[in-house]
């Protein structure tokens, strides 16, 4: 049972454009979500978190909007640049602070210049 | 400052042997969390240590165990390979701040099971 879905396996985006990563999850007890960045041969990079209590977390280029009642986040990214190219991971754990992650399969970005 | 490291970086092992990975954290993080990464299943985790007790744990079988000591780096141990063990894996540390935390990673020890 995937209590957390990346339902597009792949993206692909011109390079200054929008992408937005979408993320649906299951489990109603999950309470803070974070997205990560993977390049291949190297562990996920943190990018962005949100905690339940918000709608929206922005830093930088990287927004991340969570709609509770439709179980449902994204992750937007403003002005795409080739260089931002990998897969992404989307997370959620329960419990205000568990450090048990559930990740989704990933959805994997490309920018074209 | 220093990032999760993990040693060894690569490893190739037989069925039936068995192997045990490093993991320091970031200075600082006294959690500890392992993951397994395949191409079928994805990101799962494993478990989960701080000050040095197995704090969560995942769906995986006994043969996967780990352990952390008191500096906070963590070994994870797996018995009896199997070929289904070749992965990923990878340690995260993370610091809870404020009800506010983030999980770093490690760049993974890549397991081959032949």
């Amino acid at each position: 049972d995937q209590q957390v879905k990346q339902n597009s396996p792949s993206l692909s985006v011109q390079e200054g454009r929008i992408s937005i990563l979408n993320c649906d999850y299951t489990n109603s007890m999950f309470d803070y979500f974070l997205w990560y960045k993977k390049y291949p041969a190297e562990g996920p990079t943190f990018l962005i978190s949100i905690s339940s209590i918000k709608d929206k977390n922005e830093d930088g280029r990287f927004t991340v909007f969570l709609n509770k009642s439709a179980k449902h986040l994204s992750l937007h990214i403003v002005p795409s640049q080739p260089g931002d190219s990998a897969v992404y991971f989307c997370a959620a754990s329960a419990q205000g602070g568990s450090e048990k992650l559930v990740f989704g399969k990933g959805t994997k970005l490309t920018v074209n210049p | 400052k220093a990032g999760v490291t993990q040693t060894p970086r690569y490893l190739i092992k037989t069925r039936g042997q068995q192997v045990t990975l490093s993991c320091s954290p970031i200075s600082g993080h006294r959690s500890v969390s392992w993951y397994q990464q395949t191409p079928g299943q994805g990101l799962q985790f494993l478990f989960e240590y701080f000050s040095e007790t197995q704090r969560n744990k995942g769906n995986f079988p006994g043969r996967f165990s780990g352990r952390q000591f008191s500096n906070s780096r963590s070994e994870m141990n797996v018995s009896t390979l199997e070929l289904g063990d070749s992965a990923l894996y990878l340690c995260a540390s993370s610091l809870v701040q404020g009800g506010h935390y983030e999980q770093y990673f490690g760049p993974g020890t890549r397991l081959t099971v032949t």
